[in-house]
């Protein structure tokens, strides 16, 4: 079955600095991850996707995500964070047939001037 | 028209009432997704509609009632629900079709339905 660890339950980060957030997944075949992002009382809205191809994936808001077979991982970056990204991020897997995502549990990013 | 809309924002009910929760796509997403979320929590998966038909429930209780009269419009009806039913429901739709193979979904702002 497939899974997915957000090893961080809440981040806090300074205005200006790199952010990572981290997310593992466990999946036989080639999986397909997303990360979602989350504001208060919000639904969620796609950062970005692989599915397959160029493993270094360019989302919206400045975000990117590294895909890495080898580390299972598939986490979540950004060069310099903006007050407005506090928010929940969810990593999420799933595949080419009928079984919906699998979420992680998420992070909690909190942005300090 | 590139976004899911959900009616009502705010739901307020008491455990006797009946309501229900609209979800609106015009994306042409043939599959539809109901999710329940507690605070701090991830989306828990509730119903999931492909084609028009019912192809998941995960084990919700019956006072939860989803409906899909078309492919663009999906309903949750309510009924005798608990106050632990709480949460944000939160509607999503795919582009998932016969032979596209990945999952990608758009969600809805959500509604936050409080039980009394």
């Amino acid at each position: 079955a497939q899974s997915v660890t957000q090893p961080d339950i809440h981040i806090t980060v300074s205005e200006g600095a790199s952010l990572e957030l981290r997310c593992n997944y466990s999946y036989g075949a080639t999986p397909y991850l997303f990360w979602y992002v989350q504001s208060p009382g919000q639904g969620l809205q796609l950062l970005l996707k692989y599915f397959s191809g160029d493993t270094l994936v360019q989302g919206i808001k400045g975000f990117e995500a590294e895909f890495k077979r080898s580390q299972s991982s598939f986490n979540l970056r950004k060069p310099s964070v903006h007050w407005s990204d506090a928010a929940e991020y969810f990593c999420a897997v799933g595949d080419s047939g009928n079984t919906p995502l699998v979420f992680g549990k998420g992070t909690r990013l909190s942005v300090i001037a | 028209d590139t976004e899911v809309t959900q009616t009502p924002k705010h739901l307020v009910m008491g455990m006797t009432n009946k309501k229900s929760l609209k979800c609106e796509q015009h994306m042409g997403h043939r599959a539809m997704y109901w999710y329940k979320q507690k605070a701090k929590k991830p989306p828990e998966l509730m119903f999931v509609y492909s084609y028009e038909k019912l192809s998941i429930n995960e084990s919700v209780p019956s006072r939860f009632s989803p409906e899909c009269p078309n492919s663009s419009l999906l309903n949750l009806h309510l009924h005798a629900l608990q106050p632990e039913d709480s949460a944000l429901y939160l509607c999503a739709s795919s582009p998932r079709s016969r032979g596209v193979p990945y999952n990608e979904q758009f969600f809805g702002p959500g509604t936050r339905l409080t039980v009394l």
